[in-house]
């Protein structure tokens, strides 16, 4: 069983569309995020959610919504998709939030054309 | 606010040989942890290593150990015995104790093993 599950794993989509990325984990995880990696591979984080709470929230343009449904899922939509969006979108989660040890799903590789 | 900096370029390793991957750190918190990260070209991150601000002994993990030098700022990794599958990038990241705190990750470096 995958502990960090990420669909789809790859998007391809045109400018101005919008799209979703779902994240479980079957870990009992408390907390979840979303990372952003660039193509030149630098990892940034997004959000943060801790038993449902948005706990960490970077200056992220607000077309990114993440929805946290319950402790397990973490989904992210994005609106009005921008070619500065193509990246690897990475869901990641951990025992609790207070720890850097995170476990990451396989990525999401998005390419807006 | 924390800062990695990983400055070395891609680096090379002779197959069963020790490595060490550079890392320093900028942080003015007291309280902080420093893992190092594994990104195989299949992409998914791994997480590799943990040293803490306070601890006294440097983080061992099979292979993997942590040259921990709180005074210069700096959590260098150590990969002992090389293997082919060792071929990644490596990610070194820092976070302030505190949950609502980000665990700040470097750019990078590429290993890679030779055989």
């Amino acid at each position: 069983d995958t502990a960090v599950s990420q669909t789809p794993k790859y998007l391809v989509t045109q400018m101005g569309n919008d799209k979703s990325i779902k994240c479980e984990q079957n870990l009992g995880h408390d907390t979840m995020y979303w990372y952003k990696q660039d193509s030149k591979k630098f990892l940034k984080i997004m959000f943060s959610y801790n038993n449902k709470e948005l706990i960490i929230n970077e200056t992220v343009p607000n077309r990114f919504s993440p929805k946290s449904p319950d402790k397990a899922h973490l989904n992210l939509h994005i609106n009005s998709l921008e070619l500065g969006d193509s990246a690897v979108y990475f869901c990641a989660s951990s025992r609790r939030a207070n720890t850097g040890e995170l476990f990451f799903g396989e990525g999401s590789r998005l390419t807006v054309l | 606010a924390q800062k990695i900096t990983q400055t070395q370029p891609g680096m090379f390793v002779q197959e069963k040989e020790a490595v060490t991957l550079d890392c320093t750190y900028d942080t003015s918190d007291p309280s902080y942890g420093l893992f190092w990260y594994k990104q195989p070209s299949s992409g998914e991150m791994i997480f590799l290593i943990y040293q803490g601000s306070y601890d006294q002994q440097n983080a061992t993990e099979g292979r993997y150990s942590l040259n921990f030098q709180k005074a210069r700022k700096s959590a260098n990794l150590v990969i002992s015995a090389s293997q082919l599958g060792d071929s990644a990038m490596y990610f070194c990241a820092t976070k302030i104790t505190g949950a609502n705190s980000k665990l700040t990750f470097g750019k990078g470096i590429t290993l890679s093993v030779r055989p």
